[in-house]
């Protein structure tokens, strides 16, 4: 069974440039998850989609990033301007409802 | 206000010997526990779990505790192997799918 694709695997910005990521959930998979880990720190949920409806963005900066889940699969992400506390892995995960959640290999963002 | 926290950022120990990584909770609302393994340049991988109404959980080298009224759970790897070297996350959630982890501790296990 093929894991979750995310890319790029890597990416290099300018702060105020735009950016998105890709993410692939495991097939049949429909609740989605992108998180933000910065250094140091723990994966921080930024927003969950249930088939492509959203159930919780209430860490999500609005006024920067947005997210898609169109036909309730492929979901991007992105931060538009980006700024340098951005900086971070973008992680995407999936489940079935209430079980588990497998994550990709995440994006390693870096604003410079 | 973190609500899950790992206290020790790294844990050194003998191939063989016992691993036992600790987490801490503040919410009581939780009611599901998880740990996580990350690799260097790989997403965090699904480890082994524990519900509230268990105060033990056991897979192959692998067993967490739950201590409820101490809000505390502990994994511990028996016996570590160097391959066990990686950032353990412990995640948390309670009703609802959202996980909050910890910020995670570095085992390595030395040959």
């Amino acid at each position: 069974e093929a894991g979750v694709a995310q890319s790029p695997r890597y990416k290099i910005i300018e702060k105020r440039q735009s950016v998105a990521f890709w993410c692939n959930p495991i097939s049949g998979h429909a609740t989605l998850y992108w998180y933000q880990q910065i250094l140091g720190q723990g994966p921080k949920l930024l927003i969950q989609f249930q088939n492509n409806g959203v159930v919780d963005d209430s860490q999500l900066p609005k006024d920067r990033f947005s997210a898609e889940r169109l036909k309730g699969v492929d979901s991007t992400l992105k931060i538009q301007p980006a700024k340098l506390e951005d900086s971070a892995v973008y992680l995407c995960a999936s489940s079935l409802a209430g079980k588990t959640q497998y994550f990709g290999p995440g994006t390693r963002l870096t604003v410079l | 206000d973190q609500q899950v926290k790992q206290n020790s950022p790294s844990l050194s120990v003998q191939e063989g010997r016992i691993s036992i990584l600790n987490c801490d909770y503040t919410n009581s609302m939780f009611d599901y526990f998880l740990w996580y393994k990350k690799y260097p340049a790989e997403g965090p991988t699904f480890l082994i779990s524990i519900s509230s109404i268990k105060d033990k959980n056991e897979d192959g080298r692998f067993t967490v505790f739950l201590n409820k009224s101490a809000k505390h759970l502990s994994l511990h790897i028996v016996p570590s192997q160097p391959g066990d070297s990686a950032v353990y996350f412990c995640a948390a959630r309670g009703g609802s799918e959202k996980l909050v982890f910890g910020k995670g501790t570095k085992l390595t296990v030395n040959p």
